[in-house]
C-alpha cells in the first residue's frame, strides 16, 4: 500500500517568504509528526497530532513555525518570514496508534537562500 | 550530555564482517527504535522494541532496559548496507516525542 508521502521533494525559497510543506499519511493512520534534520544531524522533533489535533508543539522553535491537520488526515507544516537557518529536510512520519511504529516519508528539502 | 549517544559516530568495514552499533540513553523509555536512512533518501524503520532482541534477515537488535544500552548488529555486511544508522527512544507515556540519536554513518566496502 501508499507510505507516507510529503510534497514539494524539494523547495527552494527566499529568505522573508512563506513556504508550505504538505504530509500525506498512510490512511487510517490517527498519529502524525513532524520532524526537522539539519544537515548531518539526527531528526528532531517539531510537533505530534493525534487525530486533527496537536498533542505536542514543544518542538516548534518559534512562532514562525505552524501545523494544521484540519480533517485528521493530511497534515501542513507552515513557515512564516522564512531565514537561512530553516534550511533542512522536513520529515514527516505517521502511525497507527498513539505509541505505534512510526513510518516515515521521504521527507521535503527546504533550502532558504 | 545528549538523552541518546551512539557509537562509533562512523564506521568502516570490508565486506562480509560483521557490525555493532551502539546505542545507550539516559531517559527512561517505553520503546527504542532503529532506523536506516540512505544517503538523500527518506527514513526506513528497522526495529521497535522494548525488551529483549528481534531479529530481520541479517539484522538483529537488542536491548537492555536495566543499563539503558541498545545494540544493532549485521551480519555478513555488504555494500548496500552503506547508511545511516539512527537510534531513537520514546518516552515512557505513549504520546511522548521521539528523540533521536546522532546517528552512526556506516560504510562498507568491497
Amino acid at each position: 500500500g501508499a507510505g507516507v508521502s510529503q510534497t514539494p521533494s524539494n523547495k527552494v525559497t527566499e529568505k522573508g517568504k512563506y513556504v508550505e510543506l504538505r504530509c500525506d499519511p498512510i490512511s487510517g493512520h490517527t498519529a502524525l509528526y513532524w520532524y526537522r534534520q539539519s544537515l548531518g544531524q539526527g531528526p528532531e522533533f517539531l510537533i505530534y497530532f493525534q487525530g486533527t489535533g496537536a498533542a505536542d508543539d514543544s518542538g516548534l522553535p518559534n512562532d514562525r513555525f505552524f501545523a494544521v491537520r484540519p480533517e485528521g488526515s493530511v497534515s501542513t507544516l507552515k513557515i512564516q518570514r522564512t531565514e537561512r537557518g530553516d534550511s533542512a529536510v522536513y520529515l514527516c512520519a505517521s502511525s497507527l496508534i498513539q505509541g505505534g511504529e512510526q513510518y516515515f516519508g521521504p521527507g521535503t528539502r527546504l533550502t532558504v537562500t | 550530555k545528549n538523552e541518546v549517544e551512539q557509537s562509533p559516530q562512523n564506521l568502516t568495514a570490508q565486506e562480509g564482517e560483521f557490525i555493532t552499533i551502539n546505542c545507550s540513553y539516559s531517559v527512561g523509555i517505553s520503546a527504542l527504535h532503529w532506523l536506516q536512512q540512505h544517503p538523500g533518501g527518506g527514513i526506513v524503520s528497522l526495529f521497535m522494541l522494548s525488551s529483549g532482541k528481534k531479529k530481520h534477515g541479517r539484522l538483529i537488535a537488542t536491548i537492555n532496559i536495566q543499563e539503558k544500552h541498545s545494540s544493532l548488529h549485521i551480519t555478513a555486511s555488504h555494500p548496500r548496507d552503506s547508511a545511516v544508522y539512527i537510534c531513537a527512544v520514546r518516552g515512557k507515556t505513549s504520546y511522548d516525542k521521539v528523540i533521536f540519536g546522532p546517528g552512526t554513518s556506516l560504510s562498507v566496502i568491497p
